[in-house]
């Protein structure tokens, strides 16, 4: 059973303009979430987070949007760049908890 | 570097063998993670030390794999008899659990091919 869900599994943006990229889950108990980037051949590496107590987060270029009502985050970049090319993964995970459940990803594509 | 690191990188077995993988986390971090990951999926949970302490298996771990974490330092996991259905990435991850949020911090992977 799928708890985080990825429904867009690519995304193509033209250079300066905004990506959006979305996340939506189904456990309610979440209260962590994350977003991370792969590029091909390494680990995720850690981009962004927000706690359930807050709806925005923001760092640089980067913004992260929770809707707890309606079970869905949002990553926001802004102005896309082509170094920004990458799978992106959003992760949640419950208070006291350890695990993160992981989405299947949306690959990226900032278009020069 | 002072990030988590992964050795090997990539690793070729044929089906029956046992590998193993070793993983040295964020040298401040007291948990330590184990992740699988397949083509077209986001990383799966499989299990995780909080110092030298195993708190977590997912069933997803078959009595095949064994996961150790000795000193509460580096870990290693074993796959015996591996099964070309053993083939993935596995990724380690590292935190440090201070009773709140926590972010984890991946390693590079190690890739396994089972022929």
């Amino acid at each position: 059973d799928q708890q985080v869900k990825q429904n867009s599994p690519s995304l193509s943006v033209q250079e300066g303009r905004i990506s959006i990229l979305n996340c939506d889950y189904t456990n309610s108990m979440f209260d962590y979430f994350l977003w991370y980037k792969k590029y091909p051949a390494e680990g995720p590496t850690f981009l962004i987070s927000i706690s359930s107590i807050k709806d925005k987060n923001e760092d640089g270029r980067f913004t992260v949007f929770l809707n707890k009502s309606a079970k869905h985050l949002s990553l926001h970049i802004v102005p896309s760049q082509p170094g920004d090319s990458a799978v992106y993964f959003c992760a949640a995970s419950a208070y006291g908890g350890n695990q993160f459940y992981f989405g299947t990803g949306t690959s990226l594509t900032v278009i020069p | 570097d002072t990030g988590v690191s992964q050795d090997p990188r990539h690793k070729i077995t044929k089906r029956g063998q046992n590998v193993t993988f070793r993983c040295d986390p964020i040298s401040e971090h007291n948990r330590l993670y184990w992740y699988r990951q397949t083509l077209g999926q986001g990383p799966e949970f499989l299990t995780y030390f909080q110092n030298e302490a195993q708190l977590e298996k997912s069933r997803l771990l078959s009595d095949r794999f064994s996961a150790e974490r000795p000193k509460g330092s580096f870990s290693t996991l074993e796959i015996q008899r591996t099964e070309q259905g053993d083939s993935a990435m596995y990724l380690c991850a590292s935190s440090l659990w201070q009773g709140i949020e926590e972010t984890q911090y991946f390693g590079p992977g190690t890739r396994l091919l089972v022929l």
